[in-house]
């Protein structure tokens, strides 16, 4: 799986965009591109995730650049509860790898001031 | 249940002795994981179970930690002769299959600490 390289923190104030970027300069042609977050004493939690089109869910938005090297997160209105560290992961997808489990790299820590 | 149930949530041991996290996955996610995390670190991949497939033990760290998955559900992962080292959460997922990767549902983890 390529590997990727997030900001280890990022400060955001309430009610604005958080844009969390990613890069991913080795990705393959069919690496998809996942986020998950963590809460303070939970398990990660399932973003979004995309290919090489945009993606928007109820929780973010994710843009990739077109040479698909890059991504970037986007939490449109941030709350204070969006405070977590942030884990962009890349892999294959379905049936195409013998590997069996998402390999979490240090994130970037989300801090949401009030 | 509604989602990945881990116990205890919280678990002092002492150097030496042997443990039992257990993990109660969603009913029906056929794929079970268990990572474990040190303070201010990241996810480490430990085991994963798949239906009745061979589970992939890779990340094991040593011979002192071994898992279980009964029946196609509950998981147990044992820590034999625990180090402080060992102190750490461990986390538990669950899918609907192995290549749900968007399927991952987390517990809240049992946090160990070996004196």
């Amino acid at each position: 799986d390529a590997k990727t390289t997030q900001p280890p923190s990022m400060d955001c104030a309430e009610g604005r965009a958080a844009n969390l970027p990613c890069n991913h300069s080795t990705i393959s042609g069919n690496e998809y591109v996942y986020w998950y977050r963590q809460i303070h004493s939970q398990g990660p939690q399932y973003i979004i995730h995309g290919l090489k089109n945009n993606e928007t869910n109820e929780m973010a938005s994710l843009i990739i650049t077109e040479d698909r090297k890059s991504s970037t997160l986007i939490l449109p209105h941030a709350t204070l509860r969006d405070t977590a560290v942030y884990y962009c992961i890349v892999r294959l997808p379905r049936g195409e790898t013998s590997g069996s489990r998402l390999t979490f790299g240090e994130g970037t820590q989300l801090t949401v001031n009030p | 249940g509604a989602g990945v149930s881990q116990s205890p949530s919280n678990k002092v041991t002492e150097k030496g002795k042997d443990v039992e996290l257990r993990c109660d996955p969603i009913s029906g996610h056929t794929a079970l994981y268990w990572y474990r995390q040190s303070l201010g670190q990241g996810l480490e991949f430990l085991i994963y179970f798949q239906g009745n497939s061979a589970p992939d033990k890779s990340g094991l760290p040593s011979d002192r930690f071994s898992a279980e998955r009964t029946g196609g559900s509950v998981s147990t992962l044992t820590i034999q002769r625990t180090q402080q080292e060992d102190s750490a959460v461990y986390l538990c997922a669950s899918s609907l299959g192995g290549d749900y990767w968007y399927g991952y549902t987390f517990g809240s983890g049992t946090r160990l600490t070996v004196v």
